[in-house]
Formats: structure tokens, sequence, C-alpha cells
């Protein structure tokens, strides 16, 4: 069946970076587009962008352009999202998704388990 | 951006009631709009894609309705099952934005 499967939970130093992967199976990683999206505690959801998995092309949503990169490695079906010079108000979930697409119409389907990224000094 | 707002922010029923969750978007989407299930500590689950369409798998006793600015859920009749945050979704415009929630616990 179509998965995802992430990453475990990080620990970091304000400062450090952290790299949270995404690996795909039950269908092939470049016929989808990949969101990722992001949950602090207690809060909603927030869409950070996309990776183009043909192309290896990513779009940031405002509010994650600089210190937020996501990336992909086809060979391994594995999406990855990296976050630099990390900030407390960074903690939070991140979830990746496929984006699915049928039509003109979009959604997020299915999401991986979660990946729990804490930072703390 | 496009807001979403959902209401109620929260509700609390009996098992085999009735329950409705509102979304409005701050100006129409038309039917480009998603529902999302999300249970505590786990993923959300997509429930509803084009405001109506039930995906597969997805109880009959989920509907979604509406179109322009103004969308619902409704599940029929509430099992304890169905404990958990819901979360609609606009895709008509970019960045695509979530409601804030709505928690759904039984009485």
């Amino acid at each position: 069946q179509v998965q995802l499967v992430q990453s475990g939970s990080e620990l970091k130093k304000p400062g450090a970076s952290v790299k949270v992967s995404c690996k795909a199976s039950g269908y092939n990683l470049t016929d989808y587009a990949m969101s990722w999206v992001r949950q602090a505690p207690g809060q909603g959801l927030e869409w950070m962008g996309w990776i183009n998995t043909n192309t290896g092309n990513p779009t940031y949503t405002q509010g994650f352009t600089g210190r937020f990169v996501f990336s992909l490695d086809t060979s391994v079906s594995t999406t990855y999202l990296q976050i630099t010079s990390l900030k407390a108000e960074d903690t939070a979930v991140y979830y990746c998704a496929r984006l699915y697409a049928s039509s003109t119409f979009h959604w997020f389907d299915p999401w991986g388990q979660g990946t729990l990224v804490t930072v703390s000094s | 951006d496009i807001q979403m707002t959902q209401s109620p922010s929260s509700l609390s029923a009996s098992i085999g009631d009735r329950v409705t969750i509102t979304c409005r978007a701050s100006q129409s989407v038309r039917s480009y709009l998603n529902w999302y299930q999300q249970r505590p500590g786990k993923a959300p689950k997509l429930l509803i894609s084009a405001a109506s369409s039930l995906q597969t798998g997805v109880p009959s006793t989920f509907s979604g309705s509406g179109s322009g600015t103004d969308f619902t859920l409704t599940i029929s009749s509430l099992q304890p099952e169905n404990c958990a945050t819901y979360f609609c979704q606009q895709t008509f415009s970019s960045p695509w934005t979530f409601g804030q929630g709505t928690k759904v616990e039984i009485k």
C-alpha cells in the first residue's frame, strides 16, 4: 500500500541543523510531488511548500524561505527536509504528504507519521 | 493569503448525534476545499476532497458540501472513533491554507 515513513524524533540545540527524511513506498516517488507541513505544539497546520520529484525543484511558502531546504534522492525513494540555524520556535511536528492532483484539484494523501523536532538548549 | 475560519473551535456531542462543522473562506475558493481528520497523536488523514468527494474507505457517515466561501463537514451519526480534530484546507490559491481546526469530543 502507499505509505510514507519518516525518520524519528530529533532533539537539537539552537543554531544546529536537522535533516528529516520521508521514504515513499507503494508507488513511484517521481509520479507525485511531495509537500511538507508544520504543526507547532497544540497548533494548526502550516503548508511549508512542495518539491517537484521529477526535477527536484522546490517551492517554499512565505515564512519557510532561507533556512528550510527540500531535497530528494530518487534512488532510495526518499525526500528530505533540512532546517538550518534552528530556533526554539522551530519546535514542531513536521509532516511529509504526497501531493495528489486530479485535474485542477489538489490534496495531500497520504501523510507520513510525522517527525517531532525539538529545539532546546 | 486566503484565511480559513472554522466554527466551532470545539464541540461535544453524544454518540449517534448529527455533527456539523463549518469552514468559511475569506474569499471564494470555488470547490477547492478538502477536509482532514487528525486523531490525537496521529497524522492527518484525508476525508473529503473537492468539497464533497468522499475518499475511498471513509465511512458514509461523513459528507461534505458547499462552494464559494461556505462549506460544511457533516457526521451523520457520531461514533467514538470520530473523536478527532478536523481541518479544512483550500487549494484554490497559493499558499494553500488550513482552518484552525475543530476538536470533536464525545459527551
